[in-house]
C-alpha cells in the first residue's frame, strides 16, 4: 500500500539557516511524489513534484527535494529560511485507482516555524 | 489559472442539521475530491469523482455523502451534522491525464457544528 510518512510534526528554524523537513515513502510501484505548502488560512500550494525525470526536483521559492530510492526518501530543502516560509508542508504520494484517477495520500504535515 | 472555488469560508450548523459544502471548478477537470483536514492527521479523503454522476468513497466516507450532476460542480453532504464532523473541509480537482497529475485545491471551508 502507498504511504507517506512526514518524520517532524514540527520543526523550527531561524532565519537565514538551512530548512530540512523529512519525508519517507512506501508504494508497490514508482510513486509519483509531490510536496504542498499551506500557509495559515490559506488552501493548499503545490511546491514540487517527482515524475522520474530527474532524482532532483526544483520548486517554488527557492525549495527543492531529492527523491532517493534506496532511501525511499523525498525530503524538502531550501538553503535559507525566509519569514514568510512559515507554514505547513505536505508529502504527498500518488495512489492509482482505476483507469488513469489518482488519489493522492497525504502525510501528516509539518509546521515549519521560522524565527528572527 | 486553476481556480477552485468553495461556497463559504466558515460555517456554523446545528447538530443533526443536514449540511452542504459546494465546491465549483473552472478547468474542466474530471477529477474532484473531497478531504477533511485535522490537526495532526493530515488530509483524510472523504469522497472523490473521476465523472459526472460516478463517486467513490475514501478513506472516510461515514457520515457523509456526495453529488456531482455537472462536470465543474462537486458537493458534498453530511447528512446529520454531529460535533465531530467539525474540521476543515477542503475541495480539489486535476485533470485524468496520469500519475504525476497535480491536484489544484479551493480555500477550505472551516465547519463548526454546535
Amino acid at each position: 500500500a502507498q504511504s507517506v510518512t512526514q518524520l517532524d510534526s514540527h520543526v523550527s528554524v531561524s532565519e537565514g539557516t538551512p530548512v530540512l523537513l523529512r519525508c519517507n515513502y512506501s508504494s508497490s510501484y514508482s510513486p509519483s511524489l509531490f510536496w504542498y505548502v499551506q500557509h495559515p488560512n490559506k488552501g493548499l500550494q503545490l511546491l514540487l513534484k517527482y515524475t522520474s525525470a530527474a532524482t532532483l526536483v526544483k520548486g517554488i521559492n527557492g525549495f527543492e527535494a531529492e527523491f532517493k530510492k534506496s532511501e525511499t526518501s523525498f525530503h524538502l530543502t531550501k538553503p535559507s529560511a525566509h519569514m514568510s516560509d512559515a507554514a505547513e508542508y505536505f508529502c504527498v504520494v500518488t495512489l492509482r485507482y482505476g483507469g488513469a484517477t489518482n488519489k493522492l495520500i497525504f502525510g501528516t504535515g509539518t509546521l515549519l516555524a521560522v524565527q528572527p | 489559472d486553476v481556480k477552485v472555488t468553495q461556497s463559504s469560508r466558515y460555517l456554523v450548523k446545528r447538530t443533526g442539521e443536514k449540511v452542504f459544502l459546494e465546491c465549483v471548478q473552472d478547468m474542466d477537470h474530471e477529477n474532484m475530491f473531497w478531504y477533511r483536514q485535522d490537526p495532526g492527521l493530515g488530509l483524510r479523503l472523504i469522497y472523490f469523482s473521476y465523472d459526472v454522476k460516478m463517486k467513490e468513497k475514501g478513506d472516510i466516507p461515514e457520515g457523509y455523502s456526495v453529488s456531482r450532476e455537472k462536470k465543474e460542480r462537486f458537493s458534498l453532504i453530511l447528512e446529520s451534522a454531529s460535533t465531530n464532523q467539525t474540521s476543515m473541509y477542503l475541495c480539489a480537482s486535476s485533470l485524468s491525464t496520469g500519475m504525476n497529475t497535480e491536484a489544484f485545491f479551493g480555500q477550505g471551508t472551516r465547519l463548526t457544528v454546535v
